[in-house]
């Protein structure tokens, strides 16, 4: 099973609107990690924002927001008032602890494509 | 926030020589650091980790020989395309973190190689 699932390979939004990336994740541990990276055509990844597993608040940072609901195992990325600027591509992340069997794990999504619209 | 610094940004060079990829974190010690390859819009494949001080963890399908990487200090991590074919041509990413659920990767800002 895909540890990470982004449904959405492009998305379209206007300028100045609110646009939300879908992300649902799968895993038996109690304690996770979600992140969400921004990579734009110059192909660095930016590291955008963070909602550990035991938060009970929704993670923000200036203009993104994370909408966590954690019995339905989504991380969904909320970017407000867009800008032609954040037109990338967006994954998402979940880094387990590691485990007898496994090393420092992070699983990445396939990503959404955005492009901001003027 | 945290930098990892990777170096070179681009290389283009002729089928058979071997490329070496270095990955820095600036101003934080990495417990670990990750080595990914990605083909043009598609996600990133993790190739490796490594931890400082042992032998990197390859993943299934990745040639050891092929793709040596020597993590030197919690600040250096190498990596060094053996021989590279046309076929390696990619770009490469690496990041550095530390241990904890709670830490993000902080990724280079890649390597493109091109090997004709």
């Amino acid at each position: 099973a895909q540890k990470i699932t982004q449904t959405q390979p492009g998305m379209f939004v206007q300028e100045k609107e609110a646009v939300t990336l879908d992300c649902t994740y799968d895993t038996s541990d109690q304690s996770y990690g979600l992140f969400w990276y921004k990579q734009p055509s110059s192909g660095e990844m930016i590291f955008l924002i963070y909602q550990g597993s035991y938060d009970e608040q929704n993670a923000t940072e200036g203009r993104y927001s994370l909408n966590f609901q954690k019995a339905r195992k989504s991380a969904n990325l909320v970017i407000s008032a867009s800008q032609l600027g954040d037109s990338a591509m967006y994954f998402c992340a979940m880094r387990e602890l590691p485990s007898a069997n496994t090393g420092n794990q992070f699983y990445f999504g396939t990503g959404t494509s955005l492009t901001v619209i003027p | 926030g945290a930098v990892v610094s990777q170096h070179p940004s681009r290389v283009i060079c002729k089928s058979g020589t071997s490329v070496k990829i270095e990955c820095r974190s600036l101003d934080f010690q990495a417990t670990t650091m990750f080595w990914y390859r990605q083909f043009p819009k598609q996600s990133l494949m993790l190739m490796a980790t490594s931890n400082e001080g042992s032998k990197a963890t390859y993943e299934q399908g990745v040639e050891k020989d092929k793709f040596l990487i020597n993590h030197a200090s919690l600040t250096l991590s190498t990596l060094t395309v053996t021989s590279a074919h046309p076929e390696d041509s990619s770009f490469y990413i690496c990041s550095a973190s530390v241990d904890a659920s709670n830490q993000p990767q902080h990724f280079g800002d890649g390597t493109r190689l091109s090997i004709l």
